[in-house]
């Protein structure tokens, strides 16, 4: 089946300006959720996302944001970027099984690198 | 609140040798973990999990994890290290609730020694 798709791969924007980040799940994934990664902070959780619903936030200003679409694909929107937003962002979709022994298969997409100059 | 702490930033095995990648969390509620692999200029793999059922925890590409309760300890062993191995290795801890956010550690690289 297909993978985690991101788009775009790469991005440059200047201080001040917005981007929106695509990530398209797995096929029968409901869950998406984002993630930054930076060399000083390290990995950290930005949201989750569930049959539309926000189910879970990170500590992150209101700048970052996202939202999910009835088909599952994922959307974040960081807004009047900083310099220290420069970092790869991954997007996770997943699925966790109702019944016991609850299955659990989490995917991640490639990221998307975005350098703010 | 949770936390989760690597211990080593970098460690080196010889091919063939045991990989023990450390690590210790802090939960006030039975946690889940997970630990996961990074390659390099690549997105993250879930390597296992662990969601309170066995405390041993096999994984893909031959690792697993015992979880320890008395010793709040979570560590990722491998029998016999590949060069394939060498990537970087983040342990993390959520809980049981889902609605808790996942920590994840600094993260450990993995070097492989010929």
């Amino acid at each position: 089946k297909a993978g985690v798709t991101q788009t775009p791969r790469y991005l440059i924007k200047t201080r001040g300006q917005q981007v929106t980040l695509s990530c398209s799940p797995i096929s029968g994934h409901r869950s998406v959720s984002w993630y930054q990664q930076t060399p000083g902070q390290g990995l950290q959780f930005l949201f989750e996302y569930f049959s539309e619903t926000q189910r879970n936030k990170g500590n992150f200003p209101g700048r970052f944001s996202g939202r999910q679409f009835s088909n599952s694909r994922s959307e974040m929107n960081v807004s009047t970027l900083e310099l220290g937003d420069s970092a790869l962002y991954l997007c996770a979709s997943s699925f966790w099984g109702t019944v016991a022994p609850h299955f659990y298969e989490q995917y991640f997409g490639p990221g998307t690198r975005l350098t703010v100059t | 609140a949770q936390s989760v702490t690597q211990l080593g930033s970098h460690v080196s095995v010889s091919e063939g040798a045991l990989v023990l990648l450390r690590c210790n969390y802090s939960s006030s509620v039975p946690p889940y973990l997970f630990w996961y692999v990074q390659y390099p200029n690549q997105g993250l793999q879930l390597l296992l999990k662990y969601t309170s059922a066995a405390t041993l925890v096999k994984g893909i590409n031959g690792f697993e994890a015992e979880f320890k309760k008395s010793e709040t300890s979570f560590h990722l062993t491998k029998p016999s290290a590949h060069m394939s191995d060498a990537a970087e290795y983040f342990c993390a801890v959520s809980s049981p609730t889902r609605d808790d956010k996942i920590i994840f550690g600094k993260g450990t690289r993995l070097h492989i020694l010929p």
